[in-house]
């Protein structure tokens, strides 16, 4: 069965630092990976997503994630942080298209200024 | 605009009573999903369904039943509502033409 790992349960970093989130899942195949992002008190929205072809994948506001089969991961990438970033990020996985996705445990990211 | 929407949003109900949260979506999509969400345990799947009269159950379904009469509905049943089912529940489609979930805004149901 698929597995999805997110390591770090909250990060801190300041404002105008670079973030990065790490995911790692578990699946035999080429996997369908997807970040979404949650704001308090409101639902998740995507915020990017690899299929297939280039493994580098840009998305809206800034953010980026970087698939690397040897390491099963899928890290989610910001070069510069806004306070408005601040949020619960979570890492999911399709083992196929249009199916149901696994999710990880979320990352609580918080913002200092 | 096409959206997908959640009802009640908050609900406050005695444990033993059948509760039903509503899901309803104007996509047009086949593939419904409904998650719960609790602290450090993500999202997980409770039901979900590819299709009208099509159900599947997800990681996390005992005490929880859907069903699918047509496209745009799948509402999510307690049977006999228990303290452990305290969350928060979001309901899902996915576009095929896309491949992504889009998310209703959850309900947060609370059993006493």
């Amino acid at each position: 069965a698929q597995s999805v790992t997110q390591p770090d349960i909250h990060i801190t970093v300041s404002e105008g630092a670079s973030l990065e989130l790490r995911c790692n899942y578990s699946y035999g195949a080429t996997p369908y990976l997807f970040w979404y992002v949650q704001s308090p008190g409101q639902g998740l929205q995507l915020l990017l997503k690899y299929f297939s072809g280039d493994t580098l994948v840009q998305g809206i506001k800034g953010f980026e994630a970087e698939f690397k089969r040897s390491q099963s991961s899928f890290n989610l990438r910001k070069p510069s942080v806004h306070w408005s970033d601040a949020a619960e990020y979570f890492c999911a996985v399709g083992e196929e298209y249009g199916n149901k996705l696994v999710f990880g445990a979320g990352t609580i990211l918080r913002v200092k200024s | 605009d096409a959206e997908i929407t959640q009802s009640p949003r908050h609900k406050i109900t005695e444990t033993g009573r059948q509760v039903t949260l509503a899901c309803h979506q104007t996509w047009n999509h086949n593939n419904m999903f409904w998650y719960r969400q609790d602290l450090g345990h993500g999202l997980r799947l409770i039901h979900y369904s590819y299709g009208v009269q099509d159900t599947n159950k997800g990681e996390v379904s005992d005490g929880y039943s859907v069903s699918r009469s047509n496209t745009e509905d799948l509402p999510l049943t307690l049977e006999s509502a228990a303290s452990s089912q305290t969350s928060v529940y979001f309901c899902a489609s996915m576009g095929l033409a896309t491949g992504e979930l889009f998310f209703g805004e959850g309900s947060r149901l609370t059993v006493l």
